[in-house]
């Protein structure tokens, strides 16, 4: 049981590339999200989907782009990557309903140049 | 709208000594409060969650927590600290519909012998 897989682990852009980061869950859960980490702002949600063909903007969405075919995979398209975006990204997943807990993937730590 | 405040950046004790990490929350529902921990260059970890059962909330590694409905509080504690339990700290709360998180800024925790 893998649980939340992201890929990858680390990646290097420069200025106006694109590129997508991966994210896969394997516990069947209806809710997934996406959050960046930077210092001192603690995780701040980017984009979230409750089911498949199904997603929503968090607080912090312009510049990324998701979508979500399959319950398992919710990736997440940076269009244009500027050095703002520089940051640690992570992936959630969990069960439908207020009280369930969030399962977290290891992270990608993402450099924009 | 939801929030948490956690009211310290950064807390330092001494090996053996008791943990104090403080969160506040504010909410127009009954909310669902989560406490997650990240230790250097990981991911993750659920550390204990309340669900409106009971107010005192047990957690792994000896860590606690009290949800204090008058003050609007969710202070997590440890009799005792470790070496180990030096790490980053979030005070969580699920948004109303409970599709996502709201994170608290996080609470550095460093333990000296």
């Amino acid at each position: 049981n893998a649980g939340v897989t992201q890929t990858p682990k680390f990646q290097v852009l420069k200025t106006g590339q694109s590129m997508t980061l991966q994210c896969a869950q394997d516990m069947n859960h209806e809710y997934m999200s996406w959050y960046r980490q930077d210092p001192g702002m603690g995780l701040r949600l980017i984009h979230y989907s409750v089911g498949a063909g199904i997603t929503d903007q968090g607080e912090v969405p312009n510049g990324y782009n998701v979508s979500r075919s399959t319950t398992e995979d919710f990736p997440l398209r940076l269009l244009s990557a500027a050095p703002s975006q520089t940051s640690v990204y992570f992936c959630a997943s969990s069960y439908s309903g207020r009280t369930t807990e969030a399962f977290f993937g290891q992270g990608t730590r993402l450099t924009v140049v | 709208a939801q929030s948490v405040t956690q009211l310290d950046s950064h807390v330092s004790v001494s090996e053996g000594t008791p943990v104090l990490l403080r969160c506040n929350y504010s909410s127009s529902y009954s909310p669902s409060l989560f406490w997650y921990v990240q230790h250097p260059n990981k991911g993750l970890q659920l550390l204990l969650k309340y669900t409106s059962a009971a107010t005192l909330v047990k957690g792994i590694n000896g860590f606690e927590a009290e949800f204090k409905k008058s003050e609007t509080s969710f202070h997590l504690t440890k009799p005792s600290a470790h070496m180990s339990d030096a790490a980053e700290y979030f005070c969580v709360v699920r948004t109303q519909a409970g599709t996502a998180l709201i994170f608290g800024k996080g609470t550095t925790l460093s333990v000296s012998s």
